[in-house]
């Protein structure tokens, strides 16, 4: 897998602002993947982002890949309490997948 | 999609017995698969990559005889923490990717393991 940094660690929002996390790697990316773990469950695939300067919609959520696929971020619109728990950026590496995961942004919404 | 099962959810074992997961792939067949740990608070570390009917690939840092993973069929891979000790004490998370174009990874429901 491929080092990723991730910041920030935590962040609290009150429920209806705006949420950030990034993502960043001091080499080029083949590729960057997000995922949500909610407290206490698993983590899920959200996305996968592949080319430069690349950017993705869900809904309220926004991924975009940095033109030189050294970083990337995850932003949310609007968040809801349903948005809780911690986001993931990852990246591949090898023909089988194999994923090196960032800290993790743990997100709190507060009602 | 894609279903990963794990068993068992949670464990809790004596110091020094050896405590073993699997990792199942329902409905699909997963030649590779992964083995991860979370602490606490802390991010997934990549412990091992588990090949069928191979050796695995274990990250370095992480002792292949105390982490014993065999991968015998398409669908089946077990992690056996051996001699656990509390410092095991940890979530494992198992994953595979179904490849054939399909380049996410899904993740079993993991394993507290809790070693008193």
């Amino acid at each position: 897998g491929q080092q990723v940094m991730q910041i920030p660690q935590y962040q609290h929002v009150q429920e209806g602002e705006d949420f950030t996390t990034y993502c960043n790697s001091s080499t080029t990316l083949s590729n960057i993947q997000w995922y949500k773990q909610r407290p206490g469950g698993h983590p899920v695939f959200l996305i996968q982002l592949v080319k430069s300067g690349e950017v993705k919609k869900q809904k309220r959520l926004t991924f975009q890949f940095g033109e030189a696929k050294k970083n990337s971020s995850l932003h949310i619109t609007a968040t809801q309490t349903t948005d809780v728990g911690t986001y993931f950026c990852g990246s591949s590496s090898g023909g089988y997948q194999k994923v090196t995961f960032g800290i993790g942004t743990k997100l709190q919404v507060i009602p | 999609g894609a279903v990963v099962s794990q068993h068992p959810s949670w464990v809790i074992c004596k110091s020094g017995t050896s405590v073993k997961i699997e990792c199942r792939s329902l409905d699909f067949q997963a030649t590779t698969m992964f083995w991860y740990r979370q602490f606490p608070k802390q991010s997934l570390m990549l412990m091992a990559t588990s090949n069928e009917g191979s050796k695995a690939t274990y990250e370095q840092g992480v002792e292949k005889d105390k982490f014993l993973i065999n991968h015998a069929s398409l669908t089946l891979s077990t992690l056996t923490v051996t001699s656990a000790h509390p410092e095991d004490s940890s979530f494992y998370i198992c994953s595979a990717f179904p490849g054939q174009g399909d380049e996410k990874l899904f993740f079993g429901s993991g394993t507290q393991l809790s070693v008193l």
